[in-house]
């Protein structure tokens, strides 16, 4: 089945650890996103990918740290820098981003917690 | 910011249409709506997009205003699986990025 995968679905970390959340997308698709969430809000972008060996911020991208070393993955690290990391995180992959058609897949998620 | 407006919720009875609105006054001309919903603790799923026109898949209807100010998403026979967050998004298609705003959270009551 083709389809987007985020592991682990849940994760656990000190303070002051960098943690990396794992994205994975198996329908060819150009573009890929991270996105952050919290409680009782709307998705909030973080980095995106338009293809690989590249990326550009989104809007809360201080704290975060992306790479897009093939095309299927695009990890996503949260750094010690990120002032308040606890939050749920969605990946998400498009066929482009300047398509007519290109509504975006989302993952299942991974919930961060912080302690 | 988000382009759109949107009511923080709403509920509907199991069985009849629900009618979810969203106003977008300032969309451009070369802007789309689009709508996702998120059920609770899982990714965003896209439900249909529309220019001007009217559209409908198997999901949802969506009905645009002729001066495409307001839309509406219809589901025309709500379930309880139904029961989401709705987001309701502006976007043309060289847009990078979507700009999520809180949405509606849709209940439906048996």
């Amino acid at each position: 089945d083709g389809g987007i995968t985020q592991s682990p679905k849940y994760l656990f970390r000190k303070e002051g650890q960098n943690v990396t959340l794992s994205c994975e997308q198996n329908l060819n698709h150009d573009a890929m996103y991270w996105y952050r969430q919290d409680p009782g809000q709307g998705l909030r972008l973080i980095y995106y990918s338009q293809i690989v060996n590249d990326f550009q911020k989104g809007d809360i991208a201080e704290g975060y740290s992306v790479s897009r070393e093939k095309k299927e993955s695009f990890p996503l690290t949260v750094t010690s820098a990120q002032k308040n990391p606890t939050a749920f995180y969605l990946c998400a992959s498009s066929i482009g981003t300047g398509t007519l058609y290109n509504e975006q897949f989302f993952g299942p998620g991974t919930r961060l917690t912080v302690l | 910011d988000a382009k759109t407006t949107q009511p923080t919720s709403m509920d509907c009875a199991e069985g009849r249409a629900a009618n979810l609105p969203c106003n977008h006054s300032t969309i451009s001309g070369n802007e789309y709506v689009y709508w996702y919903r998120q059920i609770h603790s899982q990714g965003p799923q896209y439900i249909i997009h529309g220019l001007k026109n009217n559209e409908t898949n198997e999901m949802a209807s969506l009905i645009i205003t002729e001066d495409r100010k307001s839309s509406t998403l219809i589901l025309p026979h709500a379930t309880l699986r139904d029961t989401a967050v709705y987001y309701c998004i502006v976007r043309d298609s060289s847009a990078s990025k979507i700009i999520f705003g809180s949405g509606t959270r849709l209940s439906i009551r048996p």
